[in-house]
């Protein structure tokens, strides 16, 4: 069964700065989700990773696949950026195994 | 293109009840996932299934089941409802099955309280 870690499990920024989520886990993968969740429940998916970098914005994820391990980076991070950040991995052909998710405020 | 749509969105059950949920996902989306996510434990993988059959099913007992008519909608099923059940439960629809390198597309939730 993979663990999957993440940190920080809290975050809190000011406007501008720029963010790194990190997320880890023990076994290998297939695909690595970044997730974002709003107060509320909604939940979107920000990347879907199986190697190298994505760019979307001002988000960028990238995976290391031999470290087994991905970061999730927020540049000029603003207030509506403020949400839950859900590292979720895939092995095979195994349902998703989540992290806990990493708290970020941004504050004006 | 509508979203995924998860129907009740809210539900009160009481102990030893039983509840069904549904979701219908992406028109065209093949393939749909459940989740449970509580405040203790996070989230975590129910089931899946792609074009009728379970595709691979999380560590739950089973109290919760899950099936998928021909026109991709899903349902999931809880038995005998425990105060622990209390949850918000989330579908999740993509093109791909399980494995593929596809994104998944979430709906609301249904948010299950079990007196």
């Amino acid at each position: 069964k993979n663990e999957v870690e993440q940190s920080p499990q809290n975050l809190t920024a000011q406007e501008g700065e720029f963010i790194t989520i990190n997320c880890s886990y023990s076994v290998g993968i297939s695909a690595l989700h970044w997730l974002q969740q709003h107060p509320g429940g909604g939940i979107v998916s920000l990347f879907m990773l199986s190697s190298g970098k994505k760019k979307h914005g001002r988000l960028i994820a990238t995976i290391n696949i031999q470290e087994k391990h991905s970061s999730l980076h927020i540049t000029a991070s603003h207030p509506r950026d403020s949400a839950v950040y859900i590292c979720a991995v895939r092995g095979g052909a195994d349902g998703l195994t989540f992290g806990k998710g990493t708290h970020l405020i941004i504050q004006p | 293109k509508a979203g995924v749509t998860q129907t009740p969105r809210y539900l009160i059950k009481t102990r030893g009840q039983q509840v069904t949920l549904s979701c219908s996902p992406i028109s065209g989306h093949r393939s749909v996932s459940w989740y449970q996510q509580t405040p203790g434990q996070g989230l975590q993988f129910l089931f899946e299934y792609f074009s009728e059959t379970q595709r691979n099913k999380g560590n739950f007992p089973g109290r919760f089941s899950g099936r998928q008519f021909s026109n991709s909608r899903s349902e999931m099923n809880v038995s005998t409802l425990e105060l622990g059940d209390s949850a918000l439960y989330l579908c999740a629809s993509s093109l791909a099955p399980a494995g593929g390198s596809d994104t998944q597309y979430f709906g609301p939730g249904t948010r299950l309280t079990v007196l």
